[in-house]
């Protein structure tokens, strides 16, 4: 299985400023035939199921602000909020579709600080 | 737009089965994959396993034999089968959409998820 470790668990950050997750799989999720990587960022609010933000670990959703952002390749991935909103509170995980069994990082926490 | 709705029991009783259908609305079940996925309170996602219209399935074999995903093209639904259920399965049950083109995508439709609990 692919393990996803995401850090940190949580973070807080002042509105407005720059608040960075940090993804690494144990194994590359960059595919060499077609050069992209599979690696997938989520936010789930409470109560909500996950919202896709970020697919190729870099490809925003359409509908998705772009103050989130992703970067990375192989095993070192990372989504950026590049100016931290109200609305922006929320967990936040990597996934891997790669492999089977499809696998998701621990989450982390962003709160206001 | 295609929107998933998950519907069944609240409350399962341990050793016994779990079982769930997620119907699918505002769209085709055919051409596509579907997933569950599995949210343990105040803890992280856990893919479950999918299914292809076709009805070919794979499974997460950290829930060893315990799953049985199966498909209804003709009621555009899906449904889950989880048995000897025990406290460790409590948890909020998503089904999603999985993207399958030309190679495996991400989840871009989820139903909002329903509790299960497991207790006698």
């Amino acid at each position: 299985d692919i393990v996803m470790t995401q850090s940190p668990d949580s973070l807080a950050v002042s509105l407005g400023e720059r608040a960075t997750i940090d993804c690494k799989s144990s194994q590359s999720v960059l595919y060499s035939s077609n050069n992209k990587n599979y690696l997938a960022w989520y936010q789930q609010k409470p109560g909500q199921p996950p919202k896709v933000l970020i697919y190729w670990a870099s490809t925003r959703e359409s509908g998705v602000p772009d103050r989130f952002s992703g970067s990375g390749s192989g095993t070192d991935f990372t989504l950026t909020i590049s100016s931290l909103q109200a609305e922006d509170v929320a967990v936040y995980y990597c996934q891997q579709y790669l492999t089977t069994p499809l696998t998701f990082g621990g989450g982390t926490t962003v709160e206001i600080k | 737009q295609v929107q998933l709705q998950e519907s069944g029991p609240g409350l399962v009783k341990p050793s016994e089965t779990l079982s769930l259908t997620c119907t699918v609305s505002g769209g085709s079940i055919s051409g596509n994959y579907w997933s569950w996925i599995r949210q343990p309170p105040g803890k992280g996602l856990e893919w479950i396993g999918y299914i292809h219209y076709s009805g070919s399935t794979n499974n997460n074999p950290s829930l060893k034999s315990r799953v049985t995903i199966s498909v209804d093209t003709s009621k555009n639904k899906f449904s889950l089968k989880l048995n000897s259920v025990t406290a460790a399965d409590t948890a909020v049950y998503y089904c999603a959409r999985w993207l399958y083109s030309s190679g495996p995508h991400h989840f871009d439709i989820w139903g909002q998820g329903t509790m299960v609990t497991v207790s006698s």
